[in-house]
């Protein structure tokens, strides 16, 4: 079965940082593109970051650009984000998601999410 | 960037009657490879988004056929021939063909 499974969110102070973490299964995940979307509480989805197949190029959101980054062990099948002076609208449920280039769709395949909260 | 708006933003629907969500962007999502660049995602309370459909008119697999995309450039239409119990949830749109992706603020489908 082809799952995607995200961990390491929790309630973290203004300023702080914060790891999360993606494990996949049941695909060969070094193939493929990945990405984190996010959505606040009671919000619409926000794409934060994307990273090819090999960890050679990745993308930013602006609004994350400088404070968060994305990372890959392909050997461990994981993805990362970490996301570093956090602000109180960074308070959202982290997703990652399989990226498939646009060609059958950008993101056939969701974790379940993570949630972070950034408050004092 | 892309910018990208549904309507309506709610949408309440008989069973077994049909429904329909406009998408529009503030740029062509028309590739030079033919292909429009927008997928339709729905998200059903409590679960994370799934693909419904992809390049703007196919559906991605499983997804029953009374779902379809149409449209090109700026304007895109998801419908249901016959809206069921099972769909209620939010619709979102996305433009799908270059960083930063967006999507539309979600179209909330509620069964009357």
């Amino acid at each position: 079965e082809v799952q995607l499974v995200e961990s390491g969110g929790g309630l973290v102070q203004p300023g702080g940082s914060l790891r999360l973490s993606c494990a996949a299964s049941g695909f060969t995940f070094s193939s493929y593109e990945m990405d984190w979307v996010r959505q606040a509480p009671g919000k619409g989805l926000e794409w934060v970051s994307y990273i090819n197949s090999r960890g050679s190029a990745i993308y930013y959101a602006d609004s994350v650009k400088g404070r968060f980054t994305i990372s890959r062990d392909n050997a461990k099948n994981s993805l990362y984000l970490q996301m570093n002076s956090l602000r109180a609208e960074d308070t959202a449920v982290y997703y990652c998601a399989r990226d498939r280039s646009g060609e059958v769709g950008r993101f056939d395949v969701w974790g379940q999410g993570t949630a972070v909260t950034v408050s004092s | 960037d892309f910018v990208m708006t549904q309507s309506p933003l709610s949408l309440p629907v008989t069973p077994g009657e049909p429904a329909s969500i406009s998408c529009r962007s503030s740029q062509s999502l028309l590739h030079r490879n033919g292909y429009n660049y927008v997928d339709w995602y729905l998200q059903k309370s409590g679960q994370s988004p799934q693909l419904l459909i992809y390049l703007g008119s196919n559906r991605a697999s499983g997804v029953p056929d009374r779902f379809s995309g149409s449209g090109s450039g700026t304007d895109f239409t998801l419908e249901i021939s016959r809206v069921e119990a099972e769909d209620v949830g939010v619709y979102y749109c996305m433009q799908a063909g270059q960083t930063p992706f967006t999507f539309g603020p979600g179209t909330k489908l509620e069964v009357k």
